[in-house]
């Protein structure tokens, strides 16, 4: 079975903080992606990587940043966390080819920016 | 990246009956389509991929028409079990020539199955 696991279930950060957001899964998959969601807006795309060291914009990276220095491992930084990026966060893995494109989804990071 | 568009939820429908979930999206380039299920406090899991020729699996059955940009979901005799959030999803070609993109999702329509 494919394990995607985020370091953190719950998080609450400060105004202004810092805030590092892993994600590790274990299948060796290439491609790995950020979402967030929100009620009412369903899960939006902020960043994902399709190889070490690669990065794309999805469709909302504004206040985002992502780090891929191995395959196993994405992150996700939030550099100066402000209140409207309180939301659920969600990290997704898959491998290309793999009919039907799964993607494979870690269990969430709950942040709270107060 | 274009819309994803669901119905509006929540359903609420009493268990055996059969439920319809509609689905359209706006970037005729999207190639591949998927309906995920969520869970209450869970991460959303792939319930079937949507062909042109349609597919089912067991009491779903999904359904694609190109041409009107329409993917539907089938539910029949519904189960207390089925409750849950169902996620239209599109992909778009992928940016990066190496066949990954990221999802776009619909904003999910929520389902509650009544006994």
């Amino acid at each position: 079975d494919v394990k995607v696991t985020q370091s953190s279930r719950y998080l609450v950060k400060r105004t202004g903080e810092k805030v590092f957001l892993e994600c590790v899964q274990d299948m060796d998959h290439e491609n790995m992606f950020w979402y967030r969601q929100d009620p009412g807006l369903g899960l939006r795309l902020i960043y994902f990587s399709y190889d070490v060291k690669m990065k794309e914009k999805g469709d909302i990276p504004e206040g985002y940043s992502v780090s891929r220095e191995k395959k196993e491992r994405f992150s996700l930084i939030l550099e100066s966390a402000s209140t409207n990026q309180t939301s659920m966060y969600l990290c997704a893995s898959s491998v290309t080819p793999d009919p039907p494109d799964t993607q494979y989804f870690g269990p969430g990071t709950r942040l709270t920016v107060l | 990246r274009k819309e994803v568009e669901q119905d509006p939820g929540p359903f609420n429908v009493p268990e055996g009956a059969t439920v319809a979930f509609n689905c359209t999206y706006s970037n005729s380039a999207s190639q591949s389509f998927f309906w995920y299920r969520q869970d209450c406090r869970k991460e959303p899991k792939l319930l079937m991929s949507v062909y042109s020729s349609g597919n089912e699996d067991g009491r779903f059955t999904a359904q694609l028409n190109r041409a009107s940009q329409y993917i539907s979901l089938l539910i029949r005799d519904s189960k207390l079990s089925d409750s849950a959030t169902y996620h239209c999803v599109v992909k778009l070609p992928g940016v990066s020539g190496g066949g990954a993109d990221g999802l776009t999702f619909g904003k999910g329509t929520h389902l509650i199955i009544q006994p």
